[in-house]
Order: C-alpha cells, then structure tokens, then sequence
C-alpha cells in the first residue's frame, strides 16, 4: 500500500529556478493538499483541493501554483524560487475534509541557494 | 498571531510513566481537534482527535482531553513507550468555511527514556 507519494525527497534549487513537485495517491482521495513547514514551525496549508478540477488557495499560496487534473495526482509548481521557499513540503490527501484523517507524504526537503 | 499553540517546545518522561502534551488555541470557531506524530525525515501520522462536543476520547494507551471553556486540550500517553518518541502536533479546524485549513501549533518533542 503506498498511500501518499510525494517525489523528490530532496532537492537544492539556485533562486529564480522553477521547479514541480509531484504528488500522488493510490487511495482513491477526492480531498488533497500541499503544506509547508519551515524550522520549529507548525505545518502551513498551501493550497488544497476537493476534488479533480477544483483548487483554492491556503494560508501561504504566494509563490507557488497547483494543478489537479486526475484524482491521483496534486502536483505544486514553483516559480521563480526564492530563499524564503527553502522548507519541507508534504503533500497530504483525505477522503473527506480536514475533520477527517489525513495522510501525508514523507516530504520534499526544498533548499533554495 | 498563532492560533494554536504548543508552549512546550520538548518534553522528557520516563518509560513506563505518563506523558501529557498540552495545546492551547485562541479561536473561538475551532470545533475539531486532532493530533499527529512525526517522525524524523517522516510525514506526519494521525494519531487521534476529539470533536467539540466531547471533552474525552480514548484510543489504547492515547487519550485526549478537552476544556472548551479554557480552550486547552492535552494528550495523555499511557504508559510511555521509547517508541513514543517523536514530534507531537496539535491541530485545530472548524465546521465553517476555511474548514479545511488545518492550524497546527509548532510541536512538542517527546522523548521516552528507557
């Protein structure tokens, strides 16, 4: 049972570089998210969506856009990389809303230099 | 302006002893409340939660415990386990909208001595 996948686990970006990182879930989750979590800091909602087609933004959506065209797969596209995006990233699905269990990936270590 | 909040940045118990974790929140409109467990170079994992109209629930050795008047909420970890260990996060929703924006507070790291 993979669960939620989430690629790659680390990754060292120059600022001004974009890049993707992908999500996936084999659960068959209609609600997925993108969270962020900086150094002695709590997780942030970045976007999430309910559903394929459907997006909307979090807390700290600035920076960073989402997709949502299967229900599998959530990726977040960074644009023009910033240090303040240096942080771990995971990616999270549940069957319902945020009341209900969430699963989350193992993270992506982002390093912005 | 923190929401939730983990006053406690780590927390040391003896094996076999209690461990209580303690979460505090300031808005009002927060009815769900859930704990998760991280582990090193790990995604969080759901380890239980409590709706507002209850002020306890059980899981195994896990309980949570809810003061809706004090807005405060505790985990109890009975006995502790070394395999306990870990970051503990409090998170907090509410039935409105926003409701799927989990807030959680910055953690408490617990360690089990054996």
């Amino acid at each position: 049972n993979a669960g939620v996948t989430q690629t790659p686990k680390f990754r060292i970006l120059k600022i001004g570089q974009s890049m993707t990182l992908q999500c996936t879930q084999d659960m068959n989750h209609n609600y997925m998210y993108w969270y962020r979590q900086d150094p002695g800091m709590g997780l942030k909602l970045i976007y999430y969506s309910v559903g394929a087609g459907i997006t909307d933004k979090g807390e700290v959506p600035n920076g960073y856009n989402v997709s949502r065209s299967t229900t599998e797969d959530f990726p977040l596209r960074l644009e023009l990389a910033a240090p303040s995006q240096t942080s771990v990233y995971f990616c999270a699905s549940s069957t319902q809303g945020v009341g209900t269990e969430a699963f989350f990936g193992q993270g992506t270590r982002l390093t912005v230099v | 302006d923190q929401q939730v909040k983990q006053n406690s940045p780590s927390l040391s118990v003896q094996e076999g002893r209690i461990s209580i974790l303690n979460c505090d929140y300031t808005n009002s409109m927060f009815d769900y409340f859930l704990w998760y467990k991280k582990y090193p170079a790990e995604g969080p994992t759901f380890l239980i939660s409590i709706s507002s109209i209850k002020d306890k629930n059980e899981d195994g050795r896990f309980t949570v415990f809810l003061n809706k008047s004090a807005k405060h909420l505790s985990l109890h970890i009975v006995p502790s386990q070394p395999g306990d260990s870990a970051v503990y996060f409090c998170a907090a929703t509410g039935s409105g909208a926003g409701s799927y924006q989990l807030t959680f507070g910055k953690g408490t790291k617990l360690s089990v001595i054996p």
